[in-house]
């Protein structure tokens, strides 16, 4: 079992550039979230998408983000324009549905940096 | 009101000390309680769960959940410097969504 794999680990972009973050969950996950960290708000669920739907996006921050999830091995965080104010740790985590109870397998994270 | 409220730290320790963590949450729904580890520059990985109150151990980690006060804790036993990471909270009730703290940074000293 790979864990949930996330790539870039880091991300550095200018302003105005479009950025795109990418998560590969557990395979036979089918639920999965994506989520922001940052050290004055914390971790912040952005989008949650279950057996490639999304369910939830009411933490997206503005239109600037989007999240596509085209099958179930893929997905991906796109922002555009990007603004130094989403430089953050972005992760991605995935679970089986059923086993809400022992929580989500996080990724090790997108460092983003907007200069 | 954040949902879930947590002293950031940083908390200091020599090694062997018991360290002591705590949350308290405002929703009533809330029924599972968690306790997630996170190593620098590392994705958080789930350390101990409970659900409703009472007591769980796992080693040397106990968590303890009293839903009257809304208070989860966490007691690390004898603890290393292997233990040295940010230590976070989080909740949830019957759907999906995990509510977390802020997380207190723990640092035990060899």
């Amino acid at each position: 079992d790979a864990g949930v794999i996330q790539s870039p680990r880091h991300e550095v972009t200018e302003m105005g550039q479009e950025v795109t973050l990418r998560c590969k969950p557990i395979s036979g996950h089918n639920s999965l979230f994506w989520y922001r960290q940052t050290m004055m708000r914390g971790l912040e669920l952005l989008i949650y998408f279950n057996n490639n739907v999304p369910i939830d996006d009411s933490g997206m921050p503005e239109d600037r983000f989007s999240a596509k999830m085209p099958n179930a091995s893929f997905s991906t965080l796109k922002i555009q324009p990007s603004e130094p104010r989403d430089s953050a740790v972005y992760f991605c985590a995935s679970i089986r549905g059923g086993e809400r109870l022992y929580g989500y397998t996080f990724g090790s994270g997108t460092r983003l940096t907007v200069v | 009101q954040k949902e879930v409220e947590q002293d950031p730290g940083p908390l200091s320790v020599p090694e062997g000390a018991i360290v002591s963590l705590n949350c308290t949450y405002s929703n009533s729904a809330f029924q599972y309680f968690m306790w997630y580890r996170q190593y620098s520059r590392k994705g958080p990985e789930l350390l101990m769960y409970t659900y409703s109150s009472g007591n769980k151990e796992d080693g040397r980690f106990t968590a303890q959940v009293d839903k009257s006060s809304k208070y989860i804790s966490l007691f690390i036993r004898d603890s290393q410097p292997s233990d040295s990471a940010t230590y976070l909270c989080a909740t949830r009730s019957n759907d999906y969504k995990l509510s977390f703290g802020a997380g207190t940074t723990v640092t035990v000293r060899a």
